[in-house]
């Protein structure tokens, strides 16, 4: 079975700073792999998502993540975070060809101070 | 547009009462799932569907029922409800090969008194 671990749970950055938030997983298989976002009080939105193909995937608001299999990681990356990226971040993983029941992370709280 | 919508928002209920939650959705997606959300505890699954008529249990699927009578619904069931059942309930759906990702409703929150 697979897992996904996030192994930030509270990062606190002021606004223009740059973020990375961790995801690991593991699963010997092939999988995909996707992030989401929930603005407080929201539902999950899906920020990017990996299938295949170009492992640096770029999602919407100017967030990206690379996928290095060698790592089992799927890091997400920002530039330049606003005050607007808080929010909580979920992982989430599942095994290709397998079961479409995807895992996800505990979260990642993003707190950005203007 | 309206993707997956839930239905109630909000719900108190005493401990031993029933409900309903109702998770309807009009993209055509096979597959739909009902997760809990606890404060660190992420997203569990609580119970899921792959298509009309089939379910099957999740991570924590003790105190829920489901039912999944026509392809567009998914209703999640407390038959006694907890205290330790209150929680944000999120129900899900996706395509069967999943490139569009997950689609979720904006949530339910419910507290057993």
């Amino acid at each position: 079975a697979q897992s996904v671990s996030q192994h930030n749970h509270h990062v606190i950055l002021s606004e223009a700073a740059s973020l990375e938030l961790g995801c690991n997983y593991s699963y010997g298989g092939t999988v995909n792999l996707f992030w989401y976002v929930q603005y407080p009080g929201q539902h999950l939105q899906l920020l990017l998502k990996y299938f295949s193909g170009d492992p640096l995937v770029k999602g919407i608001k100017g967030f990206e993540a690379e996928f290095i299999k060698s790592k089992f990681s799927f890091n997400l990356r920002k530039p330049s975070v606003q005050w607007s990226d808080t929010a909580e971040y979920f992982c989430a993983v599942n095994a290709r060809g397998g079961s479409y029941i995807p895992t996800f992370g505990r979260g990642t709280s993003l707190i950005v101070h203007p | 547009n309206a993707g997956v919508t839930q239905t109630p928002k909000f719900r108190v209920l005493k401990t031993g009462q029933s409900m309903t939650l109702l998770c309807a959705q009009d993209m055509n997606h096979e597959y739909m799932y009902w997760y809990r959300q606890d404060p660190g505890m992420g997203l569990r699954l609580i119970h899921y569907s792959v298509g009309e008529g089939t379910t099957a249990k999740g991570e924590v699927p003790d105190g829920y029922n489901v039912s999944r009578l026509k392809k567009q619904n998914f209703l999640l069931g407390l038959e006694s409800a907890a205290p330790s059942q209150t929680s944000v309930y999120f129900c899900a759906s996706s395509r069967s090969d999943l490139r569009a990702g997950y689609t979720f409703g904006s949530g339910t929150r419910l507290t057993v008194v």
